[in-house]
């Protein structure tokens, strides 16, 4: 089965400008997640969707960070105004219908690397 | 709230030999355990994950981990190293109704030939 797919694969932008990052999750996965990944630290998690529902967005920054996923299928992360600390690797995930247990394992893209000047 | 503590930054291990690369977790409840591998500039990989039952579960590329409830641990081991497990490990628990996953800060497994 095709695997996550994530674009850009890089991107470098200088602060106060915006960005945004898209996710392809695989066919019938339900949830869909959006992390970010700081060097030399484990993925924390911004938003997490069910479907084209939000289920968690505790840890989203939302004064410049927004997400979407329309039609329950494709997403973008965006981030308006960007600032230096926000330089990490963004990792969209996808899992089977996690609000059945919570123990689905769930599927990396590989991933956006922002660069903030 | 829940936690993941990898305390070790990197595991270094000759080929060939056994490799273990520790996690401990902290939860209210019963935990989902997990570990998942990440190469350089890809994605993370799943590798095994305890729900429930037996304490010793194998997963993927012959690794397995142990689950001990009265230690709160979930170490990953495999008999037999190699040059290509070399990657950044990450341990990850989640609980019932949770759904969210809170990772560990990551160790290195370096196999030297």
């Amino acid at each position: 089965e095709a695997g996550v797919a994530q674009s850009p694969r890089y991107k470098i932008i200088e602060k106060r400008q915006s960005v945004a990052f898209w996710c392809n999750p695989i066919s019938g996965h339900a949830t869909l997640y959006w992390y970010q990944q700081i060097l030399g630290q484990g993925p924390k998690l911004l938003i997490q969707f069910q479907n084209n529902g939000v289920v968690d967005d505790s840890q989203l920054p939302k004064d410049r960070f927004s997400a979407e996923r329309l039609k329950g299928v494709d997403s973008t992360l965006k981030i308006q105004p960007a600032k230096l600390e926000d330089s990490a690797v963004y990792l969209c995930a996808s899992s089977l219908d996690q609000m059945r247990g919570g123990n689905q394992p769930q599927h990396f893209g590989d991933g956006t690397r922002l660069s903030i000047l | 709230a829940q936690s993941v503590a990898q305390p070790e930054d990197q595991v270094n291990v000759a080929e060939g030999n056994p490799l273990t690369v520790k996690c401990t977790y902290s939860v209210s409840g019963n935990p989902y355990l997990f570990w998942y591998v990440q190469y350089p500039n890809r994605g993370l990989q799943f590798l095994l994950k305890y729900i429930t039952g037996d304490n010793l579960v194998k997963g993927s590329y012959g690794f397995e981990a142990e689950f001990n409830k009265s230690q709160t641990s979930f170490h990953l081991k495999k008999p037999s190293a190699l040059v290509s497990d070399s990657a950044l490990y990450f341990c990850a628990v989640s609980v019932f109704e949770s759904y969210q996953l809170t990772f560990g800060k990551g160790t290195k497994l370096s196999v030297i030939p």
